[in-house]
């Protein structure tokens, strides 16, 4: 099976920088992936890290270590905009298709 | 921009009913998904679908559960005898490949609240 283990919630101001943490253990390991969600919206996909290493989307930044079975997310330059859900998930790669998803951290950001 | 439409938004039905929950995926797209999200919790997976048939699905997804692409562009979940706890919001997503990011593109929601 699959699990994912992330903060349950984070608050920082505006214009810092923060970092949610997500740890997984999965049976068959493809990459791993964070989505935002608002208030009563969608998830809306945010990046994807297939290989160890940084990738880096304008203010957002993600991390993964396969052999630590970790990856962060970095937002910088925090906005209010930016107070939402932040979910990390993990393709398996095992059998069909399917993205397992973490219990999300929320985020809330202070002016 | 594509987008994955939902219908309905909100249904409200009573226990034992049955629930059709419609979906219109990305038209390119092959890849299709239900999940569920309880009110301020994790979104689960529930199934998955590929070239007309299930390709993965969750213990969530017992037989009360089944799916259906009934023609070229539209995507159904189905819930036989709805239970006070199947209520929650169902997304559909759909993806292009399982490749590259495999990034799912996701409707709106539609909510189910069962009475």
């Amino acid at each position: 099976g699959q699990s994912l283990e992330q903060p349950s919630e984070v608050t920082a101001v505006e214009g810092a920088i923060v970092q949610i943490n997500c740890t997984y253990q999965t049976s068959g390991f493809y990459g791993l992936s964070w989505y935002q969600q608002h208030d009563g919206g969608a998830p809306t996909f945010l990046s994807y890290n297939a290989l160890d290493g940084l990738e880096e989307t304008g203010r957002f930044s993600s991390f993964l270590s396969r052999s630590d079975s970790y990856g962060y997310l970095l937002l910088q330059e925090l906005q209010m905009k930016d107070s939402a859900s932040y979910f990390c998930a993990v393709r398996d790669g095992t059998g069909g298709f399917k993205t397992i998803f973490g219990a999300g951290t929320r985020l809330f950001v202070k002016a | 921009e594509p987008e994955v439409t939902q219908t309905p938004s909100h249904q409200v039905t009573q226990m034992g009913q049955e629930v059709i929950l419609r979906c219109v995926p990305i038209s390119n797209h092959l890849y299709f998904y239900w999940y569920r999200q309880i009110l301020g919790q994790k979104v689960e997976f529930l199934v998955s679908f590929y070239n007309n048939e299930i390709s993965e699905k969750s213990e969530i997804f017992d037989d009360q559960f089944s799916v259906e692409r009934p023609d070229g562009s539209n995507f159904t979940l189905k819930i036989r005898s709805t239970k006070l706890e199947d209520s929650a919001m169902y997304f559909c997503a759909s993806s292009g490949a399982t490749g590259g990011t495999g990034e799912l593109f996701f409707g709106e929601g539609s909510r189910l609240t069962v009475l």
